[in-house]
């Protein structure tokens, strides 16, 4: 069966600090691959999507990038965090197109 | 641009009772429709999904039911249980089928 790890479930960093967010997908093969976050009071936004290795979709224009190095695994990144990046990080990934999304755990982010 | 709307933000029910959650969209060339639940601080677990093509799903005591061209899917969750507290939400599937829109959600509370 497919499973998708996130971690770390909990992250506080200062302004101005990096990060690092890792998602990998075990028991299938070429998925799409998503972040998302959700802000307190506001719906799921869609970050960035990928199809395949090196290919990165974004969709909000802001100081997050992503890259998939290997096929079942996606980082989100920022070389300088912001305040209002905080909030509730999710991966998500697909198989082929149209079916079911399945979500990992989420990483709260809290950025002081 | 697709827009996804579900009202009310938050509903409260007596244990028995039948759920009913609303889920709108603005654009109706959609590939499918997912309902999904998120308990807090949680990632989001899929519940249904719906093609285009369809008009109802069912898995125990859920039912989804899609309307493409009014732009409406409606969520039945027959005899509500305190376990069924949670937020539900829906997301749309675009003519790909591999981008999800989300509505806000609507938080749920079961009463015992």
């Amino acid at each position: 069966s497919q499973t998708i790890h996130q971690w770390p479930a909990t992250l506080v960093q200062p302004v101005g600090s990096p990060l690092s967010l890792e998602c990998t997908v075990e028991g299938t093969s070429n998925p799409n691959l998503y972040w998302y976050r959700q802000a307190a009071g506001r719906g799921l936004q869609l970050l960035f999507y990928s199809v395949g290795i090196g290919q990165i979709s974004s969709e909000v224009p802001q100081n997050l990038s992503a890259s998939r190095p290997q096929d079942r695994q996606f980082i989100l990144s920022s070389k300088k965090l912001l305040l209002s990046d905080s909030g509730f990080y999710l991966c998500a990934w697909m198989g082929q197109a149209g079916s079911p999304l399945h979500f990992g755990n989420g990483t709260r982010l809290t950025v002081t | 641009k697709q827009e996804v709307t579900q009202i009310p933000a938050a509903l409260s029910v007596p244990e028995g009772e039948n759920l009913v959650l609303n889920c709108s969209f603005t654009d109706s060339a959609i590939y499918n429709l997912q309902w999904f639940r998120q308990d807090p601080g949680k990632g989001l677990t899929s519940l249904l999904l719906i093609q285009s093509s369809q008009r109802e799903q069912t898995s125990g005591r859920l039912n989804a039911s899609l309307d493409k061209s009014s732009g409406r899917s409606t969520l039945y969750i027959a005899a509500s249980q305190p376990g069924d507290s949670a937020t539900y939400l829906c997301a749309v599937g675009g003519a790909a089928g591999n981008k999800l829109t989300f509505g806000g959600g609507t938080r749920v509370l079961v009463k015992p």
